[in-house]
């Protein structure tokens, strides 16, 4: 099955502690992207790479961090840092070749203890 | 910076239609996107513009206008598992990045 893969569904942090979301695709597509979802908002750019070993800060980068080591995977660390968390990641690739257009995975519920 | 505003709410009765407005002030254009997301899930790929006018696709058409910044999602013969929520994005340079409005709910009732 192609597609993109986030786990885990839902994640509990607790204060202080830094947790990692992970986002893999088999699509083969070279952009990736982080979103944050608040309730009954829109997205907001969190990261995103145009390619391996490259990646820029998008709207709300204060407090997170990322990798890409490969093609595949793009993990966003949720630091301590970040003081309100909680909220739905999105993870995101982008197909540019025929018709372009941005798929999503499915998701990771982030809450806070 | 990017400026995109659409409709926060929007009601219509089944088997009816409804138009959906999206305006954008972009430094540059490179493509409009509009996705439908139900409560609680991931946003799912509708439709793409890119050129002026109108794209079909079965119950759903979406048109643009460039000129305009201005697009619209239409949903004909509406069905109650439309109910959701409509984000219109814009890519607005030579990377890979978008830009999305903040979504609009559209209830369908009986």
């Amino acid at each position: 099955d192609g597609g993109i893969t986030q786990s885990p569904k839902y994640l509990f942090r607790k204060e202080g502690q830094n947790v990692t979301l992970s986002c893999e695709q088999n699509l083969n597509h070279d952009a990736m992207y982080w979103y944050r979802q608040d309730p009954g908002q829109g997205l907001r750019l969190i990261y995103y790479s145009q390619i391996v070993n490259d990646f820029q800060k998008g709207d709300i980068a204060e407090g997170y961090s990322v990798s890409r080591e490969k093609k595949e995977s793009f993990p966003l660390t949720v630091t301590s840092a970040q003081k309100n968390p909680t909220a739905f990641y999105l993870c995101a690739t982008y197909r540019d070749r025929g018709r372009e257009t941005q798929y999503f995975g499915p998701g990771t519920r982030l809450l806070v203890l | 910076g990017q400026n995109i505003d659409q409709p926060t709410e929007m009601t219509a009765t089944e088997g009816a239609i409804v138009q959906i407005n999206c305006t954008y002030q972009t430094s540059g254009f490179n493509g409009l996107f509009w996705y439908q997301q139900h409560a609680g899930e991931a946003p799912t790929f509708l439709s793409y513009n890119v050129l002026d006018g109108l794209e079909e696709k079965g119950r759903f058409s979406s048109f643009l206008s460039r000129s305009k910044g201005y697009s619209y999602l239409l949903l004909k013969e509406l069905q109650m598992k439309d109910s959701a929520s409509y984000l219109c994005a814009v890519r607005d340079g030579s990377d890979y990045k978008l830009s999305f409005g903040a979504g609009t709910t559209v209830t369908v009732r009986a």
